[in-house]
């Protein structure tokens, strides 16, 4: 089936800098989606891509589709402490999946006041 | 004011009994899912449905069942069978749209069994 890889797993940073992480997939997917959840909560749509190339923001979360159609990546800016929580990137392909997502395993973030 | 609920919050069981979760939604959205949280681990999907009376296993579908008499309602039975059932249970329903299927997640529910 597919696999969905997502970096790094985790990461400590201070407040005020500027977050990256990816998904890679081993195959093509038609949609991206940028979950976040906190502690004990369901995730959170934050972006969602549609298209290769794409390139959405959400306030200080900036995502993109990458042109090969196998990786997506999410950018922070600025980072608060409310930022905390984990990440996680999820894609669909329509042709082989229907409306099922596969979900990467997700990046914890915490940010260090 | 839409959403999805899921009841309850923390839900406790002792080993041999079957519990039923409940997901609810009022978004008017046709296909419903169920997956399953482990600590520090992805979310790992149980059964889907994508219309009422039809749904479909999906990865780790054994020891679990489900039923779709409603458009939005989609309850989960975590049955005897279920070797390891203590976990965050998450129910997300999706528009079908020809742009994508964006998900939507409840709250969740805490299952510990003993």
């Amino acid at each position: 089936g597919q696999q969905l890889n997502q970096s790094p797993q985790s990461m400590f940073i201070q407040e005020g800098e500027d977050v990256s992480m990816n998904c890679t997939s081993s195959s093509i997917f038609n949609t991206w989606l940028w979950y976040k959840q906190d502690p004990g909560e369901g995730p959170v749509l934050l972006i969602a891509l549609y298209k290769a190339g794409e390139l959405t923001s959400n306030g200080r979360l900036t995502a993109q589709f990458g042109i090969t159609r196998k990786d997506s990546f999410l950018n922070i800016s600025a980072s608060i402490p409310s930022d905390v929580g984990i990440y996680f990137c999820a894609g669909r392909n329509r042709e082989t999946s229907g409306s099922r997502l596969t979900f990467g395993e997700g990046t914890q973030l915490t940010v260090n006041p | 004011d839409g959403g999805i609920t899921q009841s309850p919050k923390y839900l406790f069981r002792k080993e041999g009994q079957n519990v039923t979760l409940s997901c609810e939604q009022n978004l008017n959205h046709d296909a419903m899912y169920w997956y399953r949280q482990d600590p520090g681990q992805g979310l790992r999907l149980i059964y889907y449905s994508q219309i009422v009376n039809d749904f479909q296993k999906g990865d780790i579908a054994e020891g679990y069942s489900v039923s779709r008499e409603k458009k939005e309602s989609f309850p989960l039975t975590v049955t005897s069978a279920q070797k390891n059932p203590t976990a965050f249970y998450l129910c997300a329903s999706s528009p079908f749209s020809l742009s994508g299927y964006e998900q939507y997640f409840g709250p969740g529910t805490r299952l510990t069994v003993t």
